[in-house]
């Protein structure tokens, strides 16, 4: 199984719609979460953290349910420069370091 | 977030050489994040390096194929040795960010490597 699971996509939604990706990891001692954005041949931004109590940040939504180990981000009003790959990241603590381990990603188009 | 740089920006290698990436934050950063991305894939971690001290690798990953170098606070080097096929991918360091949020990285635009 792997560590952080996402359905790949694509989700091909009209503009305006809503849309939301979900996000599963196997880790149960993992302790932050990520939305990172990936633009074709560009590197990975940082769309938003995810917290325990969910965060809104403008269009979109993460909510993080510990229980489920499940993660979601929601965008709602899409937009056309909204299209992009979503990748799901989250952060495993070990000895006296951590590390990243990043989802394959769910890839959103938006058509006019 | 911190600006950062890589070089090059792109490569055609032939098999049998090496190649080495150099990535520069204008900022002073404790760990640095050495990535790869293979077409279509997502990212995995090649290793961590931090200023004077060894770089850890990630399993799949040794030394002798990927050294790094971590001369100072602002800059380090990946070399990729004996470069075959499959080392085709995008080369990514990342560095954590020095703002209130715990464990975000920030990546430099990539090297993109092609091996003949």
């Amino acid at each position: 199984r792997k560590e952080v699971e996402q359905d790949p996509g694509p989700f091909n939604v009209p503009e305006g719609a809503t849309v939301a990706f979900n996000c599963t990891y196997s880790n149960s001692a993992s302790q932050s979460f990520f939305w990172y954005r990936q633009d074709c041949r560009k590197e990975p931004k940082l769309l938003m953290s995810v917290y325990s109590s969910g965060n809104e940040d403008g269009r979109f939504t993460a909510q993080l349910n510990r229980a489920s180990q499940y993660i979601s981000l929601l965008i709602r009003d899409s937009k056309l420069s909204d299209s992009a790959t979503y990748l799901c990241v989250v952060n495993t603590v070990m000895d006296s370091s951590y590390k990243l381990i990043f989802g394959s990603g769910t890839r959103l188009l938006v058509r006019p | 977030s911190a600006v950062i740089s890589q070089k090059p920006s792109r490569d055609i290698c032939q098999r049998g050489t090496s190649l080495t990436i150099q990535c520069q934050v204008d900022s002073q950063v404790t760990m640095m994040f050495w990535y790869r991305q293979q077409p279509g894939q997502s990212l995995t971690l090649i290793a961590t390096a931090n200023q004077g001290s060894e770089a850890t690798y990630e399993s799949g990953f040794v030394i002798d194929k990927f050294p790094i170098s971590r001369p100072n606070l602002t800059f380090s080097t990946l070399t990729v040795s004996n470069m075959s096929p499959e080392d085709s991918s995008i080369y990514l360091c990342s560095v954590e960010g020095s703002g209130t949020g715990a464990y975000e990285q920030y990546f430099g635009p990539g090297t993109r490597l092609t091996v003949t």
